[in-house]
């Protein structure tokens, strides 16, 4: 199995630019996370999916945020208009399902730059 | 509200020697409880994990943890040092009725030879 898959690895965009990150999860898995990496703010969850519906969203900074999961195996973080506080480490997870038992697997990040 | 404290942003240990990350959570009831590790330009690997059951739990590469309710504690401990071990060791918790993984500031892991 290839594991999660995060695109782009790296992105540089100028502040304002639309952003859109994208991940594939593990084949089977139903349930798809989102987090954020910063130096101040550590890891935390933007969002999290299970079976393609947004079931906390409670995570997501403010509106210039969007998530969503056409199907079982894509799920974009678009952020619109970009800005450089953006700046970060974007984590992709996913898992057989939301429970404690099944482990959340992890994607290699997207680093995203905000000029 | 959960929460975690890793006591130590940094440890350096030499190689050959015993590691000890130190992990504290705040939760109204006993969490579920996780120890990932990051290494460098990579994603995070679930090292252990605690849910039920026996209290020390024994995960990859060697590592242990052992989750201890009344000192709210869930430290991570492995004989003997690797260079291989140097990363980034974040500790978790999440509510038994919820899905939501809270995560420590993390500890940077560096092994001298």
């Amino acid at each position: 199995d290839a594991g999660v898959i995060q695109s782009p690895r790296h992105e540089v965009t100028e502040m304002g630019q639309e952003v859109t990150l994208r991940c594939k999860p593990i084949s089977g898995h139903n349930s798809l996370f989102w987090y954020r990496q910063t130096m101040m703010r550590g890891l935390e969850l933007l969002i999290y999916f299970n079976n393609n519906v947004p079931i906390d969203d409670s995570g997501m900074p403010e509106d210039r945020f969007s998530a969503k999961m056409p199907n079982a195996s894509f799920s974009t973080l678009k952020i619109q208009p970009s800005e450089p506080r953006d700046s970060a480490v974007y984590f992709c997870a996913s898992s057989l399902g939301t429970s404690p038992y099944n482990e959340q697997f992890f994607g290699p990040g997207t680093r995203l730059t905000v000029l | 509200a959960q929460s975690v404290t890793q006591l130590g942003s940094h440890v350096s240990v030499s190689e050959g020697a015993l590691v000890l990350l130190r992990c504290n959570y705040s939760s109204s009831v006993p969490p579920y409880l996780f120890w990932y590790v990051q290494y460098p330009n990579q994603g995070l690997q679930l090292l252990l994990k605690y849910t039920t059951g026996a209290t020390l739990v024994k995960g990859i590469n060697g590592f242990e943890a052992e989750f201890k309710k009344s000192e709210t504690s869930f430290h991570l401990t492995k004989p003997s040092a690797h260079m291989s071990d140097a990363a980034e060791y974040f500790c978790a918790v999440q509510e038994t009725s919820g899905s939501r993984l809270t995560f420590g500031e993390g500890t940077q892991l560096t092994v001298n030879p």
